[in-house]
């Protein structure tokens, strides 16, 4: 079974810019969550969508954004870019997203911003 | 302020050496998961704990979950080079559907 894949994987923008990341979870997988990796905060959650509605958000300003399609896909959105938005962005699949919360995780979108 | 704190933050040790990291927190976890990252990739789940005083084995490695299901210790036995990567622990608050993710713990083996 195919895993959780995130495109782009690598992405360089400039301040003001904005930018779409996309993940397609595991077939028959409903839940998708969002977390951004950054040396110094670590992981850290951003929101998580289940058949189309996000559920869940993190602490994070209205410039992030995301959005689930019918076939589960993902986008993210971060509007007007700033330098300490640079960082590993994931998405994680999850099959049942009650009490159940294992989730795998895609390679990641590296996206930097100058 | 992070929910769940690791220790230590980086380790490097000597092929064959055994060692623990730590997972604490103050609040109570439905489950606590362990993760390893290794660079370009994304967190690869080891293993879910979910009842409180649980030990769980998996090769060499051993995850335990405190009593009180605040904190978890992950011992590796007889350490490899290929155990090389970030071991990140994850817990789960009762209700909610994202995980919270502890600061980490590099290590290195080296052989």
């Amino acid at each position: 079974k195919a895993g959780v894949t995130q495109t782009p994987r690598y992405l360089i923008k400039t301040r003001g810019q904005q930018v779409t990341l996309s993940c397609s979870p595991i077939s028959g997988h409903r839940s998708v969550s969002w977390y951004q990796q950054t040396p110094g905060q670590g992981l850290q959650f951003l929101f998580e969508y289940f058949s189309e509605t996000q559920r869940n958000k993190g602490n994070f300003p209205g410039r992030f954004s995301g959005r689930q399609f019918s076939n589960s896909r993902s986008e993210m959105n971060v509007s007007t870019l700033e330098l300490g938005d640079s960082a590993l962005y994931l998405c994680a699949s999850s099959s049942n997203p009650g009490t159940d919360v294992e989730q795998f995780f895609g390679p990641g979108t590296r996206l930097t911003v100058l | 302020t992070q929910l769940l704190e690791q220790s230590p933050q980086f380790l490097s040790i000597q092929e064959g050496e055994n060692l623990t990291v730590y997972c604490n927190s103050s609040s109570v976890f439905s489950s606590l998961q362990w993760y390893r990252q290794e660079p370009g990739e994304g967190p690869v789940l080891l293993v879910t704990v979910v009842t409180g005083g649980e030990v769980k084995k998996l090769k060499r490695l051993t995850f335990q979950f405190g009593d009180a299901r605040k904190d978890s210790s992950l011992h590796i036995t007889a350490a490899q080079p290929g155990d090389t990567g970030l071991y990140l622990c994850a817990g789960a608050l009762t209700g909610a559907n994202n995980l919270f993710f502890g600061t980490g713990t590099r290590l290195t083996v080296i052989p």
